[in-house]
């Protein structure tokens, strides 16, 4: 049973570019979550998508933007990118219920230069 | 903002010792998670606790809650070098429970 997988495993863009980041959930997971980790700091909420929806957002701008395909994996993309927007990447997956637990992927490490 | 705030911030102890550690927060909560991660990689998930629930083991993990004083704690017994790791408590809240709001987290060292 394959746990949540995401890709690429690293990434180096440069300020202004755009990126897209990938997850597939684990098996029988119909709900992602995405989450932004500076270095030495604790996952911080992005948003969340479940039926193709985002249905919860965190305290991001707009160049934070997401989808969810029909077979729920989903992708992250980000704008203009920023210095700031370094950071490890991580996808969360969980059955659509709430309250349930959430399995997070190894992360995209991404490095703005 | 973070709702989780975990203490220590740091902790190093020798092999077979005990390692506590502990997570405060703000609002009500439906359950709190302790995940691990390792060299900054992924989460790993290690145990939730409800709110209604006052402890919970699993294997040499124990975690307790206490819903009046907003605080939990997590005991790891027989700590073992592979338990060196940074552990973080997520909690959502009654208001929205879709995310997980993360402390800082307690990076453990083990010294074999």
């Amino acid at each position: 049973d394959a746990g949540v997988t995401q890709s690429p495993t690293h990434l180096i863009k440069t300020r202004g570019q755009q990126v897209t980041l990938r997850c597939s959930p684990k098996s029988g997971h119909d709900t992602v979550s995405w989450y932004q980790q500076a270095l030495g700091q604790g996952p911080q909420f992005i948003f969340q998508y479940y039926e193709e929806e985002e249905r919860q957002r965190g305290n991001f701008p707009d160049r934070f933007s997401g989808h969810q395909f029909p077979n729920y994996s989903s992708e992250l993309n980000v704008n203009a990118l920023l210095l700031g927007d370094s950071a490890l990447y991580l996808c969360a997956s969980k059955v659509g219920a709430p309250s349930e637990t959430q399995y997070f992927g190894p992360g995209t490490r991404l490095l703005v230069l | 903002s973070q709702q989780g705030e975990e203490d220590p911030q740091a902790l190093s102890i020798q092999e077979g010792e005990n390692a506590t550690m502990n997570c405060s927060y703000k609002t009500s909560i439906n359950n709190l998670q302790w995940y691990r991660q390792n060299s900054g990689r992924g989460l790993v998930h290690l145990i939730l606790i409800r709110s209604n629930e006052r402890e919970k083991h699993s294997g040499r993990l124990r975690v307790t809650l206490d819903t009046s004083k907003k605080s939990s704690s997590l005991l790891i017994t027989a700590s073992r070098a592979a338990d060196t790791a940074s552990y973080f408590c997520a909690t959502d809240s009654m208001d929205s429970s879709y995310k997980l709001i993360f402390g800082s987290g307690t990076r453990l060292l083990v010294r074999p």
